[in-house]
């Protein structure tokens, strides 16, 4: 079965800084990878999308690669801020499996002023 | 208004009894889906729907069900709830393939 990996240790950095966060996926590719931001005690918020012929896509600060050669996603958050601490997941979305998306367990970054 | 309300937000309740969590939405979408969540486990399918008449069970159906009454209105039972679905649960509707999921603030679930 497909299997997720995000790194389950917080990632800590300065403000300022560039956040990185990876998503790796074993078996095929999906048709499209997403990514969401989940802030504690609620519901995940939909951040970005982007199709397996993409290589990259951007949104503000926010930038998503898409590797399918390496099965892996990176998400960076630029300029990061206090603001931007939050557990952050990738999810898979495969043609075949009728729009139901497949979550890695996240990862929670903080970003100290 | 949320796009998509989950009814209650919070719930204790006593092994054995038959409790039902409620979630509608106003997007217009014609597919919701009922996930779990877990520490250290992510978000898990319990059963989607992609209309009224088309009810789907996922990863961990065991032990729970559904009712779409709408093309707004998915509600998740737990027969008779156990301590180990003790966990937070989530109401999600979306457009399609290629489109993010709209999900509700969740529901607090605690069986003992």
């Amino acid at each position: 079965s497909q299997k997720i990996e995000q790194n389950s240790e917080a990632l800590n950095i300065q403000e300022g800084k560039t956040a990185t966060l990876t998503c790796n996926y074993t078996n095929y590719s999906p048709a499209y990878l997403q990514w969401y931001r989940q802030d504690p005690g609620r519901g995940p918020v939909f951040l970005l999308l982007i199709r397996e012929n993409e290589k990259e896509k951007r949104k503000e600060r926010l930038k998503v690669t898409f590797d399918t050669t390496l099965k892996q996603s990176l998400f960076h958050i630029t300029a990061s801020q206090p603001a931007d601490s939050a557990t952050y997941l990738c999810a898979l979305d495969y043609y075949n499996a009728g729009n139901m998306l497949t979550f890695g367990g996240g990862t929670r970054l903080m970003v100290k002023p | 208004d949320a796009d998509v309300t989950q009814t209650p937000r919070n719930r204790i309740t006593k092994t054995g009894k038959r409790i039902m969590l409620e979630c509608s939405q106003t997007k217009g979408h014609d597919r919701m889906y009922w996930y779990r969540q877990d520490p250290g486990l992510g978000l898990r399918l319990i059963y989607y729907s992609f209309d009224v008449k088309d009810i789907n069970k996922g990863e961990i159906s065991d032990g729970y069900s559904v009712s779409r009454q709408a093309q707004a209105k998915f509600s998740l039972s737990l027969e008779s709830a156990i301590p180990n679905q003790t966990a937070l649960y989530f109401c999600a509707t979306s457009g399609g393939h290629g489109v993010g999921y709209t999900f509700g603030s969740g529901t607090r679930l605690t069986v003992v």
